[in-house]
């Protein structure tokens, strides 16, 4: 079973607030990603790590930004919410595509749905 | 479960030329598939999605594929490459669908697709 923690699951916050969504894996896990989903749509990528210390953006364009300090946590920051950041947001990690080309698995944490009036 | 095996580790085409990146899959439901880009340094990008409507779907920058049930097959087309298409190409299964969040993507391990002049 996968270890992979996300909080809050639920967020309602009014516009301008500074807010902050954990992720955290077990797993020692090399990559970690997140990605943005609207209900009924596809998962788009705003960002992802390969390790410590990396960051890069995703192909969705974002607000938000993330840091990676420790192998085990990935948190996402927005400075000032907008309604338009109201979504799912979902982490996942993998431990990458392995030597020989072994398919990569992404395992996904629960997500926290944010709400911005 | 769900797997999704990419045929070919690398593809090499000249420009001008289809491109054709083979996938096939395996799950117990009846699957989301996904083809995903990535070039040098960047992040994943969606091409095109197959979520049960039509079967074949055109995806941006010209790329398509068709969902084969009989075939368990989604391969990736193209009918004349160009230089800025080379970069690694991701075919992906997604858990079963209406369950309102991905909780498991599994990646191929990639075809890397090389463009000459």
């Amino acid at each position: 079973e996968a270890d992979i923690y996300q909080t809050p699951r639920y967020l309602v916050i009014g516009t301008g607030k500074k807010i902050t969504l954990e992720c955290s894996q077990t797993m020692g896990h090399d990559k970690m990603y997140w990605y943005q989903q609207d209900p009924g749509m596809e998962l788009h990528l705003i960002h992802y790590s390969y390790g410590v210390n990396s960051t890069e953006k995703g192909d969705l364009s974002s607000e938000s930004t993330v840091s990676r300090i420790r192998t085990e946590h990935f948190p996402l920051t927005l400075e000032s919410a907008r309604p338009s950041h109201t979504s799912q947001y979902l982490c996942a990690s993998s431990r990458g595509v392995l030597a020989g080309g072994t398919q990569e698995t992404q395992y996904f944490g629960p997500g926290t749905r944010l709400l911005v009036l | 479960a769900q797997s999704v095996t990419q045929l070919d580790s690398h593809v090499s085409v000249s420009e001008g030329t289809p491109v054709l990146l083979r996938c096939n899959y395996s799950s117990s439901y009846s699957p989301s598939l996904f083809w995903y880009v990535q070039h040098p340094n960047k992040g994943l990008q969606l091409l095109l999605k197959y979520t049960s409507a039509a079967t074949l779907v055109k995806g941006i920058n010209g790329f398509e594929a068709e969902f084969k049930k009989s075939e368990t097959s989604f391969h990736l087309t193209k009918p004349s490459a160009h230089m800025s298409d080379a970069a690694e190409y991701f075919c992906v299964v997604s858990g079963p669908r209406g369950t309102g969040s991905a909780r498991q993507l599994t990646f191929g391990s990639g075809t890397q697709l090389t463009v000459l002049p």
